[in-house]
């Protein structure tokens, strides 16, 4: 079983600043890494896989990197609709997501 | 428009079994994979179990094999969740996702209470 954790479990950012939540692997996932937003009382929104391809409709602003067991998503100027939770999900054994990251505003 | 059209909110005492629906439209089942993944109150997200395409099985998570069954009407384009023997630990939102290994199209969710 791969377990996928993810650091910070909370993050303090200003808008218009740049936030960098972290996701590591137990094991190689290769590139086979999905990044999700969810709001509350919301369903979670796909944001990245493939580890860096942005999904359909997503702003630049959302950048995703790393490869075998770590990887950055990196949203680079905080607007007011991004202060949300964040997952990262491995695909490349049974799917398997990491704890979350919340981003609060500072 | 492609959507997934889950089943209303559901309580159940401890013991029960539930079953979830969820609907596809502007798509046919056929054409999708379905998992589904839960999400305990201020908690984060689990995946419960799926279809392989490759191996055209549905495959469960070690934690929900035994107590769950993933089955689908392809007549109706309806995919089902039931998860039996039902504690307290189950209370969640349940959502059906789709489209691949990685989940591009959810439901909305459908909250189940476990409580006596």
């Amino acid at each position: 079983e791969i377990v996928m954790t993810q650091s910070p479990a909370t993050l303090s950012v200003s808008p218009g600043e740049r936030a960098t939540l972290s996701c590591r692997a137990s094991q190689s996932v290769s590139s086979n890494l999905a990044w999700y937003q969810q709001k509350p009382g919301q369903a979670p929104r796909l944001l990245i896989y493939g580890a860096s391809t942005r999904a359909t409709g997503i702003p630049a602003r959302f950048s995703g990197s790393g490869s075998g067991t770590e990887f950055t998503l990196t949203i680079s100027s905080l607007q007011s609709e991004d202060f949300a939770v964040y997952y990262c999900q491995q695909y490349n054994n049974w799917p398997a997501f990491g704890g979350g990251t919340k981003v609060e505003i500072k | 428009q492609v959507q997934l059209v889950q089943s209303g909110a559901e309580v159940k005492k401890p013991g029960a079994s539930v079953k979830v629906s969820c609907k596809v439209s502007g798509y046919t089942l056929t054409e999708l994979s379905m998992h589904w993944v839960r999400q305990a109150p201020g908690k984060g997200l689990e995946w419960m179990g799926g279809f392989d395409p490759e191996d055209g099985e549905t495959i469960y998570a070690q934690k929900f094999q035994g107590r769950v069954t993933m089955t689908e009407d392809t007549s109706t384009d309806t995919a089902y969740m039931e998860l039996s023997s039902l504690r307290s630990e189950d209370t969640a939102v349940y959502y059906c996702a789709t489209k691949g290994w990685y989940f591009d199209l959810w439901g909305r969710g459908t909250l189940v209470t476990v409580s006596s």
